[in-house]
């Protein structure tokens, strides 16, 4: 069974640009989840998103939105680029929503703002 | 609110020498309780997980018991290898918290021949 999948591995992006960073949920996982890795600050939450829905967001600003698919695949879009945003974006799936069902992450997407 | 402390590293061990990666937890509720695991250059791996007091998670001879009395969720392994050199990373999630799980800062374990 395949995992989650992300694309791309690697961006380089300017500041001020736009990125868009995918994910592919396991096969038959309704919800998906982006998180950022940023050197220093740890893993955050960034969105949830379960049947094409935004059910939470993190503390993070607007330029920061994603859409989830009616295949359930997901994109996180970074508008307006700024160097702080460097960082492992990381996705993950479940099978549902709820403080019992395991989320399992893609190899995530390095993303460099020079 | 909901919070995950993890012991700081690195931790810096010989190859089968024991491990211990101390992980205690501030939760409303009953949370359940996971072990992720990061090797260089890579995404989250999920090792094990519990999800109510008492339970233990195991695999890969890694293993945790939920001690709800102790808010407590300690990793250990036996006899740890050069191929377990990683970050690990204990994390919660809560039925208050909407899906979203909350994680410690990591620690980062070297193994050494």
């Amino acid at each position: 069974e395949a995992g989650v999948t992300q694309s791309p591995t690697h961006l380089i992006k300017t500041r001020g640009q736009q990125a868009t960073l995918r994910c592919s949920p396991i096969s038959g996982h309704t919800s998906v989840y982006w998180y950022q890795q940023a050197l220093g600050l740890g893993l955050q939450f960034l969105l949830w998103y379960d049947e094409g829905e935004e059910r939470n967001r993190g503390n993070f600003p607007p330029r920061f939105s994603g859409r989830q698919f009616p295949n359930y695949s997901s994109e996180l879009n970074v508008n307006a680029l700024e160097l702080e945003d460097s960082a492992l974006y990381l996705c993950a799936s479940s099978l549902g929503a709820g403080a019992r069902e395991t989320q399992y992450f893609g190899p995530g997407t390095r993303l460099l703002v020079l | 609110g909901n919070s995950v402390t993890q012991m700081e590293g690195p931790v810096t061990l010989s190859e089968e020498a024991f491990l211990t990666i101390n992980c205690t937890y501030t939760a409303t509720g009953y949370p359940s309780l996971f072990w992720y695991v990061q090797y260089p250059g890579e995404g989250l791996q999920l090792l094990l997980k519990a999800t109510k007091a008492d339970d233990k998670g195991s695999n890969k001879g890694f293993e945790a018991t939920y001690r709800k009395e102790t808010t407590s969720f300690h990793l250990e392994k036996g006899s740890v290898q050069v191929s377990d050199s990683a970050v690990y990373f204990c994390a919660q999630l809560n039925t208050g918290t909407a899906s979203k799980l909350t994680f410690g800062t990591g620690t980062r374990l070297q193994v050494t021949l």
